[in-house]
């Protein structure tokens, strides 16, 4: 979905190092969220945020942080990345519901190599 | 922990054919929703069944909800090889404000 963007696509780095994956969104949405993804398995919620006040942990949230700077932006830090780590991170949005009945957007994912 | 588990985990047919995916779950639901994901790219939304519904149609996609059973499938009709992707099934629940993912079924259409 071009109207999330995530930077970089891709990233190898070493342990150690501090990361950070940016997304920006143009659809006007007030919800966003970061999921990792590995090899077989599902998405994994690590953060959510349903507006520019509101940061939620997910359920793998430990080794990372986000930061909402603005409706349109979410970024995921890893402080100190860790070889297991390595994954395709995805970005999603989606509208405001109270039941959740909206459909999320994600972006093309980046993915992250730690050596 | 995982919501949804799909199944089968791997499927492979030829052109023309029906793919039918299933989906469980563990707890009440208020919607579940399938999503897409073509290899390398982001998951993108396919249809969404709510808790009070028990079949919903879009183009050649089929799903049903049986929330006495906690399960789901997801049929398409005439599969193509445009359809070979991942496909996963979500569900929001009360009390919780974000989707949970099953594991995926591999969808391969053989030409």
């Amino acid at each position: 979905d071009a109207d999330v963007t995530q930077t970089p696509r891709n990233r190898i780095t070493k342990t150690g190092k501090r990361i950070m994956l940016e997304c920006s969104q143009t659809k006007g949405h007030d919800r966003m969220y970061w999921y990792r993804q590995d090899p077989g398995l599902g998405l994994r919620l690590i953060y959510y945020s349903f507006d520019v006040k509101d940061i939620n942990k997910g359920e793998i949230s430990d080794g990372y942080s986000v930061s909402r700077q603005a409706q349109a932006k979410f970024s995921l830090s890893l402080e100190s990345a860790i070889p297991n780590q390595t994954a395709l991170y995805f970005c999603a949005t989606s509208d405001r519901d109270r039941g959740g009945n909206q459909p999320q957007h994600f972006g093309d994912g980046t993915r992250l190599s730690i050596l | 922990s995982q919501q949804g588990e799909e199944d089968p985990q791997a499927l492979s047919i030829q052109e023309g054919e029906n793919a039918t995916m299933n989906c469980s779950y563990k707890t009440s639901i208020n919607n579940l929703q399938w999503y897409r994901q073509n290899s390398g790219r982001g998951l993108v939304h396919l249809i969404l069944i709510r808790s009070n519904e028990r079949e919903k149609h879009s183009g050649r996609l089929r799903v049903t909800l049986d929330t006495s059973k906690k399960s789901s499938s997801l049929l398409i009709t005439a599969s193509r090889a445009a359809d070979t992707a991942s496909y996963f099934c979500a569900t929001t629940t009360t009390g919780r404000r974000a989707l949970t993912f099953g594991s995926g079924t591999r969808l391969q259409v053989q030409p």
